[in-house]
């Protein structure tokens, strides 16, 4: 399979503890978002990376939230001190810039659930 | 800015009929439009899109209208089938003020139930 995988599927966390989530986009995909969604709700954006650079992020990602993608191919969303708020499917996509930037193909998500 | 409306909210239909869907965007600087699929516990699936300089698209039966001027945009799915049951996201690329950047903005969704 060459679509985007996301790991965990599912987590449930107690409040107050640190969780990360992995995103391994389309290979040879150079931008890759995150996007959190809520039940009932679109996907609303959180952040994305060119390459290995993050150029974007959302008044949605408090300082709680960190992402990185070191070497320009997997990513990870760190979420520090989980609220239940945070509560959410957490999607990543990719997309390739040469043939469009914004034709996004997403993962399956991670749910969490902080309890 | 940064809305995009979606309706309706819920349609159920009959296996055969054809199903609308609306969006409507606000920012006139948005230049494509993509919708997504998605099935119970899945992430959202690409099905298709539109850009800006063209008024309608068509795949199988799927199709896709657009007016730039009323900033509308709409979803056909002719002959349904039950496995076309889901929930349809709308999408619009959108600008931030002061940023060079685009991003895609989603509406609420529409749950689809084709009866067999």
């Amino acid at each position: 399979d060459t679509g985007v995988s996301q790991d965990p599927r599912h987590k449930i966390t107690k409040r107050g503890q640190n969780v990360t989530f992995r995103c391994d986009p389309i290979s040879e995909h150079n931008r890759l978002y995150w996007y959190r969604q809520t039940l009932g709700q679109g996907p609303e954006f959180l952040t994305y990376f060119q390459n290995e650079a993050q150029l974007e992020k959302s008044r949605l990602l408090s300082d709680r939230f960190s992402a990185e993608r070191p070497k320009g191919s997997f990513s990870t969303l760190e979420i520090q001190r989980t609220e239940q708020g945070d509560s959410a499917m957490y999607l990543c996509a990719s997309s390739l810039v040469a043939v469009s930037p914004y034709e996004q193909y997403f993962g399956p998500g991670t749910r969490l659930t902080v309890t | 800015g940064e809305n995009v409306e979606q309706h309706p909210s819920t349609l159920s239909v009959q296996e055969g009929d054809s199903a609308v869907i609306k969006c409507t965007y606000s920012d006139s600087a948005s230049n494509y439009f993509p919708w997504y699929k998605q099935e119970l516990g899945k992430g959202p699936q690409l099905i298709i899109d539109i850009r800006s300089n063209v008024g309608e698209k068509k795949d199988q039966r799927i199709a896709v209208t657009l007016n730039k001027t009323a900033k509308h945009f709409s979803l056909h799915i002719t002959e349904t089938q039950p496995e076309d049951s889901a929930v349809y996201f709308c999408a619009a690329s959108i600008s931030p003020p002061n940023t060079g950047f685009q991003k895609l903005v989603f509406g609420t969704g529409t749950r689809l139930l084709v009866s067999p």
